[in-house]
């Protein structure tokens, strides 16, 4: 079965300080991930997808991740963190390849961004 | 363009009760997605509704049980409620299947007291 791992339940940055929250997966076919964020009290807001037409992904409010088939990671980065970065982010991946487009999630890591 | 709509935002039932949740999709999405969010349990899928019918079901209780509408909403059914249904519950829409990207909606907080 495929699952992801969230390295990092808390991750706290500075203001302006690179950002790097850490997913690694486990699948036995190319996976689709994704990264959601979620803010207090809100549904998630999707942040970006891998479906294996390129391996950096670039998403939304200057994210990206890059899928490394070689490690098994699709870390999301933001060269510069906001105040309003500050929420929980989710890894997930598709299982089985869409055929039953099940989100499995991550446990989520919490960023908090310090002024 | 309309995203996903949840009604009600927060519900509130006693043990044993029956409670309702309904989910408008994005327009032209086909299927609707219910996960949970439980404190200590994280994001956990339980239903996937494309063109009216149940295509997949998560790792839960006949008593969670749902439908998909002509217009494509949807509506979850949780029967004899227990505490630990006590959750955030989430609806997500997407095109039809092929792991296209899922879009969620604000959630329904459900408290069962």
């Amino acid at each position: 079965a495929q699952s992801v791992t969230q390295l990092g339940s808390h991750v706290s940055v500075s203001e302006g300080a690179l950002v790097l929250l850490r997913c690694n997966y486990s699948s036995s076919v190319p996976p689709y991930l994704f990264w959601y964020v979620q803010y207090p009290n809100q549904g998630l807001q999707l942040l970006l997808k891998y479906t294996s037409a390129a391996t950096l992904v670039k998403g939304i409010n200057d994210f990206e991740a890059e899928f490394k088939k070689s490690e098994t990671s699709f870390h999301l980065t933001k060269p510069s963190a906001h105040m309003s970065d500050a929420a929980e982010y989710f890894c997930a991946v598709i299982e089985d390849g869409g055929a039953t487009n099940k989100l499995i999630f991550g446990t989520g890591t919490l960023l908090a961004v310090q002024p | 363009e309309a995203g996903v709509t949840q009604s009600p935002t927060h519900l509130i039932k006693t043990r044993g009760q029956q409670a309702t949740l309904r989910c408008s999709p994005i327009s032209g999405h086909t299927s609707v997605y219910w996960y949970q969010q439980a404190l200590g349990l994280g994001l956990q899928f339980l239903l996937w509704y494309d063109e009216g019918e149940e295509r997949n079901r998560g790792n839960f209780p006949p008593r969670f049980s749902g439908r998909q509408f002509p217009n494509y909403s949807s509506e979850l059914n949780v029967n004899a409620l227990e505490l630990e249904d006590s959750a955030l519950y989430l609806c997500a829409s997407s095109l039809l299947g092929g792991a296209y990207e899922q879009y969620f909606g604000p959630g329904t907080r459900l408290t069962v007291t």
